[in-house]
């Protein structure tokens, strides 16, 4: 099935530093998700942007709704150990018949280290 | 905690089998995603179910089917195993069959295909 471009693949990182990734799409969409993954659980929502060029923050999280509609960042400050999981993003498509069909990336996979 | 609460947490059938995964949805939710996840992949969009009617179906065969029931809560059915069916089946509730966003997901239900 079509998935997002979601990249880096995966980043190793050390406590305290700062993480950055982002999704893209060929298509167009209304909605941006940013979920966070740990092993053997189901995805738990970070952030949802409604707005192209809407950028909100949740705690040490901030995303952004690209101006095209067609991507996505979501930037980690000053990471800690509990930030290590998979990061995911989702979109939704604009037309009527896209409505609730949300496409994810294949994830990004945070590591940490002290 | 997300209220949406998965059964079973993980089981193993085999090929040609059938299978019923159970969800139920956030209190206050009316509508349920059903999406499938492999292994290192992300989340698939199977079906969305509103007041008990299919409201979008992802690029999965007719052997995959559903059902929402007046509270709201969903099964996933599915008929005649095949290998490729093993995974993590993930539920999501949200509010409105125009989603504006917001899908909360249960813990899966982690389905191997022997």
């Amino acid at each position: 099935g079509q998935q997002l471009n979601q990249s880096p693949q995966s980043m190793f990182i050390q406590e305290g530093e700062d993480v950055s990734m982002n999704c893209t799409s060929s298509s167009i969409f209304n909605t941006w998700l940013w979920y966070k993954q740990d092993p053997g659980e189901g995805p738990v929502l970070l952030i949802a942007l409604y707005k192209a060029g809407e950028l909100t923050s949740n705690g040490r999280l901030t995303a952004q709704f690209g101006i095209t509609r067609k991507d996505s960042f979501l930037n980690i400050s000053a990471s800690i150990p509990s930030d290590v999981g998979i990061y995911f993003c989702a979109g939704q498509g604009m037309t009527t018949d896209s409505w609730g069909k949300f496409q994810f990336g294949a994830g990004t996979q945070v590591v940490v280290t002290p | 905690e997300t209220g949406v609460t998965q059964s079973p947490t993980h089981l193993i059938k085999t090929r040609g089998q059938q299978v019923t995964l159970r969800c139920s949805s956030q209190s206050g939710h009316n509508t349920v995603s059903w999406y499938q996840q492999a292994l290192g992949q992300g989340p698939q969009f199977i079906f969305q179910y509103y007041r008990e009617e299919e409201n979008g179906r992802g690029n999965f065969p007719p052997r995959f089917s559903g059902l929402q029931f007046p509270n709201y809560s969903s099964e996933l059915n599915v008929n005649a195993l095949e290998l490729d069916d093993s995974a993590l089946y993930l539920c999501a509730s949200s509010l409105g069959r125009v989603n504006t966003g917001e899908l909360f997901f249960g813990e899966g239900s982690r389905l191997t295909v022997l």
